[in-house]
C-alpha cells in the first residue's frame, strides 16, 4: 500500500489538459524532490519530470510539474492519444527509508 | 546512449531464490553522481522498490524487503545483481534495473523482466 496517494483515472479529449495529483505527507513529499514517470501499456517507466517541475532532454514541454506543501501535480496540456499511459510519482521518504511510488493514474483520451 | 538490460531466469519455485542481473553498456557504472536500483511491478500493480547500491558497494534496501534481499555490484563487467530468498506468489512480477541520482529520480531503465514465481 504506496504512501503516495493518485487518482486512480482521469480522461479527456485531445487537445484538452488534464493534471494529475499526488498526495504525500511531511516525510515523503514535503520534504524531497518528487518525479513523474510515463509507463506506456507494455513498457518500463519513462522519467518524466523530476526534482518537482524539471523535464529531461526530449520530453516536449506541454508536460509540466509542482509542487505545494504535501503535494504534487503534473500536468499534461495539448492532450495526444500517444499520452494514454499510466503515470506515476515518486519520491524519497524519510520515514519509511525508502523509495516510493504513488499508486498511479491511468490516462485516457477520449 | 546508457543501456540496462536484465538476465536471468523467468521461473522461479517457491521458497526458492530468485537471482536476476543488469547489465550496463554505453556508459560508466562507476560513477560517482549514480546509483543503481532494482523496482518491481507486479502484474496489472504499481511500482515497488526494491533497493539500490553505489559502485563502491553500499547498499540500501525497502525495509519491507530487506531481510531477504541482496543487492551486488561487478564493476569490472559492469553488471550489478539482485538475490531474493525463500520466494513466494507474491513476488511475481517484472522486475526492472534502473539508474538512479542522489535526488531519486530513476532516470534510465531497463526494459524489464517477467519473474514468476511457481511450482
Amino acid at each position: 500500500q504506496s504512501v503516495l496517494t493518485q487518482p486512480p483515472s482521469v480522461s479527456a479529449a485531445p487537445g484538452q489538459k488534464v493534471t494529475i495529483s499526488c498526495s504525500g505527507s511531511s516525510s515523503n513529499i514535503g520534504n524531497n524532490y518528487v518525479s513523474w514517470y510515463q509507463q506506456l501499456p507494455g513498457t518500463a517507466p519513462k522519467l518524466l519530470i523530476y526534482e518537482n517541475n524539471k523535464r529531461p532532454s526530449g520530453i516536449p514541454d506541454r508536460f509540466s510539474g509542482s509542487k505545494s506543501g504535501t503535494s504534487a501535480t503534473l500536468g499534461i496540456t495539448g492532450l495526444q492519444t500517444g499520452d494514454e499511459a499510466d503515470y506515476y510519482c515518486g519520491t524519497w521518504d524519510s520515514s519509511l527509508s525508502a523509495h516510493v511510488f504513488g499508486t498511479g493514474t491511468k490516462v485516457t483520451v477520449l | 546512449q546508457l543501456q540496462l538490460q536484465e538476465s536471468g531466469p523467468g521461473l522461479v519455485k517457491p521458497s526458492e531464490t530468485l537471482s536476476l542481473t543488469c547489465t550496463v553498456s554505453g556508459g560508466s557504472i562507476s560513477s560517482s553522481s549514480y546509483y543503481w536500483g532494482w523496482v518491481r511491478q507486479p502484474p496489472g500493480k504499481g511500482l515497488e522498490w526494491i533497493g539500490s547500491i553505489y559502485y563502491s558497494g553500499t547498499t540500501y534496501y525497502n525495509p519491507s524487503l530487506k531481510s531477504r534481499v541482496t543487492i551486488s555490484v561487478d564493476t569490472s563487467k559492469k553488471q550489478f545483481s539482485l538475490k531474493l530468498n525463500s520466494v513466494t506468489a507474491a513476488d511475481t512480477a517484472v522486475y526492472y534495473c534502473a539508474r538512479h541520482a542522489h535526488d531519486p529520480n530513476f532516470d534510465y531503465w531497463g526494459q524489464g523482466t517477467l519473474v514468476t514465481v511457481s511450482s
